[in-house]
């Protein structure tokens, strides 16, 4: 069995100050693990993904995610956060040891402020 | 990059007719599509996975009679909504998987439909 939790239901963030958005997962097998960014009444965007090769995982718009096994953790971090970050982001885990479907993580709203 | 179109991106219709929303792949090939319902401000949920030219498998607690999948070809999967109520206004978001490894390769995603039944 799989499952994703994502700590934070909202993070709010100044323009400028970094970003983290937590994600933590257990999984049965090694997993694959996903970061969705989702904007209003759009479909979800693939920021990056991490599939055993690096276990820091570099992204579209400045993001990246760092795999940690020992804390079955894959966080999401940005430098400095844009206004344009501001969306919807879904953590993902894909369990490759079996044929289930991606878990998705409840989300979290990411405010930026001016 | 790959391209999943969805369409409409938004439909209002009455109570007790029937909607079709298409989720095509544009310029890939795509044997298995996904169906999602997205209610306000909650995750994604899998209502089934469509799989061209045979029948859609769906996730348990969806009624197949009411939300018809059809796979005809590998670019064009449909939902049909039928005899929508109100209790089925929501976000419906469709997806594909592109290449060949499986739960590894990530699912590229339609903008979504965003359905009010009056």
């Amino acid at each position: 069995a799989q499952s994703v939790t994502q700590l934070d239901s909202h993070v709010s963030v100044s323009e400028g100050t970094p970003v983290l958005l937590r994600c933590n997962y257990s999984s049965s097998y090694s997993p694959s693990l996903f970061w969705y960014v989702q904007h209003p009444n759009k479909g979800l965007q693939l920021l990056l993904k991490y599939t055993s090769a690096a276990t820091l995982v570099k992204g579209i718009n400045g993001f990246e995610a760092e795999f940690k096994k020992s804390e079955t953790s894959f966080h999401l971090t940005k430098p400095s956060a844009h206004m344009s970050d501001a969306a919807e982001y879904f953590c993902v885990v894909s369990d490759r040891g079996s044929a289930r479907q991606l878990t998705f993580g409840s989300g979290t709203q990411l405010t930026v402020l001016p | 990059g790959a391209v999943v179109s969805q369409h409409p991106s938004w439909v209002i219709c009455k109570s007790g007719t029937s909607v079709k929303i298409e989720c095509r792949s544009l310029d890939f090939q795509a044997t298995t599509m996904f169906w999602y319902r997205q209610f306000p401000k909650q995750s994604l949920m899998l209502m089934a996975t469509s799989n061209e030219g045979s029948k859609a498998t769906y996730e348990q607690g969806v009624e197949k009679d009411k939300f018809l999948i059809n796979h005809a070809s590998l670019t064009l999967s449909t939902l049909t909504v039928t005899s929508a109520h109100p209790e089925d206004s929501s976000f419906y978001i469709c997806s594909a998987r592109v290449g060949t490894g499986g739960n590894n390769s990530p699912l590229h995603f339609g903008n979504g439909t965003r359905l009010t039944v009056t």
